[in-house]
This record gives structure tokens, C-alpha cells and sequence, in this order.
């Protein structure tokens, strides 16, 4: 089946950065676009960014132009996420997910990862 | 850019039908999708294109869309439903717009 497993929680400290990883499997990396999203505790989900598993191609949101970069390397079938200059503001569950091609919307989505970011 | 706009809470009796809607001016020429989060876990898809239901999802899940606002229906909640529903779409830029979300509470 279609899963998206993601690394696991990180403690930084503000001003540094995090990679976060989500490793593919039950289809073809290269024929899909992966989504990244985050929320915030208590929060709504917030859309970071995406990249064409097939290109690399990337698409980030304006809120985190210049602070994140999304690459992939397909021989594994992974994406990363890495977010650069952390402020507490920055805590929160990092997921990716697989763009849904022709049905649309994301779909599935990894189990999330934790991000905190504390002094 | 764009907003949607989703009402903070809904409560229903299990066995009555929840509504629970999403506004915004992208919703006129762009799909919303729908998902549904419980807590401490990762969201799942329950609406697609405004009112596609994915398989797996129960048919008591259902969509629709009129204007600048789209709606999902629970028809018979159970228990089970109970978590936070956020839509989804894309604004004139292709940029990727989550509602703020909704609780949903089966009392």
C-alpha cells in the first residue's frame, strides 16, 4: 500500500535549522508531486511547499520563501524539508503528503513529525 | 490572497445529519477538498472536486458546492466522527489554502 514514513521528532534551539525526511513506498516517486504542510500546536494546517518527484520542480509559499528548501532524491524515494533560521513560532507537526494527481487534494499523509523549538 | 472560512465549531446528536461549511471567492473556479483530523493523528482525505467521496470512506460522508461556498454533510453521525474537518483549495496563484477548520462535536 501507498505510505509516507517521516523521520522522527527534533529539539533545536532558535536560529538553527531542521531536515526533516519522508521516505515513499507502494508507488512510483516519480510520478507524483509531495506536499508539505505544517500545524502548529492548537493550530490550522498551513501549506509550506511542493516538489515534482519526477524534476524536482519546487513551489514554496511566500510565508516561507528564503527560509525552507524542499529536494528529493529519488533513488531513495525520499523528500526532504529543511527549514532554516528556527524561531519558537517554528514548533510544530511537519507532515508530507502525496498530491493526489487526477483525484486531487492530499492523499495519504505521513504520520507527522514533530518540531521544537526551544532555548 | 485568498481566504476560506470555515465556522470553529459544530455540535450534533449521534444519528442527526452535521453540516458544516467553507467560504471563500477561490471556491467559485477551484476544487475543494475535504479532510478530516482526530487528535494526534495525521489528516485523511474524505472529499474530493467539491463532492467526490474517496474509497474507503463511508457513504455517509458527502459533498456539495454552490458559489463561494462548499459543504460536507454527515448524514447518521456516529461517534467515530467526532474530530476536526478542514477544506482545502488553491487561490488564483496556485498557492495551496487550508480553512482554519472545524471541531466537530457529536454530543
Amino acid at each position: 500500500q501507498v505510505q509516507l514514513v517521516q523521520s522522527g521528532a527534533e529539539v533545536k534551539r532558535p536560529g538553527a535549522s531542521v531536515k526533516v525526511s519522508c521516505k515513499a513506498s507502494g508507488y512510483t516517486f516519480s510520478n507524483y508531486v509531495l506536499q508539505w504542510v505544517r500545524q502548529a500546536p492548537g493550530q490550522r494546517l498551513e501549506w509550506m511547499g511542493w516538489i515534482n518527484g519526477d524534476n524536482g520542480k519546487t513551489k514554496y509559499s511566500q510565508k516561507f520563501q528564503g527560509r525552507v528548501t524542499i529536494t528529493r532524491d529519488t533513488s531513495a524515494s525520499t523528500a526532504y524539508m529543511d527549514l532554516s533560521s528556527l524561531r519558537s513560532e517554528d514548533t510544530a507537526v511537519y507532515y508530507c503528503a502525496r498530491d493526489g494527481k487526477e483525484e486531487g487534494g492530499f492523499d495519504p499523509w505521513g504520520q507527522g513529525t514533530l518540531v521544537t523549538v526551544s532555548s | 490572497s485568498d481566504e476560506l472560512t470555515q465556522p470553529p465549531s459544530v455540535s450534533v446528536s449521534p444519528g442527526q445529519t452535521a453540516r458544516i461549511t467553507c467560504s471563500g471567492n477561490a471556491l467559485t473556479d477551484q476544487y475543494a477538498y475535504w479532510y478530516q483530523q482526530k487528535p494526534g493523528q495525521a489528516p485523511v482525505k474524505v472529499i474530493s472536486k467539491d463532492i467526490e467521496r474517496p474509497s474507503g470512506i463511508p457513504e455517509r460522508f458527502s459533498g456539495s458546492s454552490s458559489g463561494t461556498t462548499v459543504t460536507l454533510t454527515i448524514t447518521g453521525v456516529q461517534a467515530e466522527d467526532e474530530a476536526d474537518y478542514y477544506c482545502q483549495s488553491e487561490d488564483s496563484d496556485s498557492t495551496v489554502i487550508f480553512g482554519g477548520g472545524t471541531k466537530l462535536t457529536v454530543l
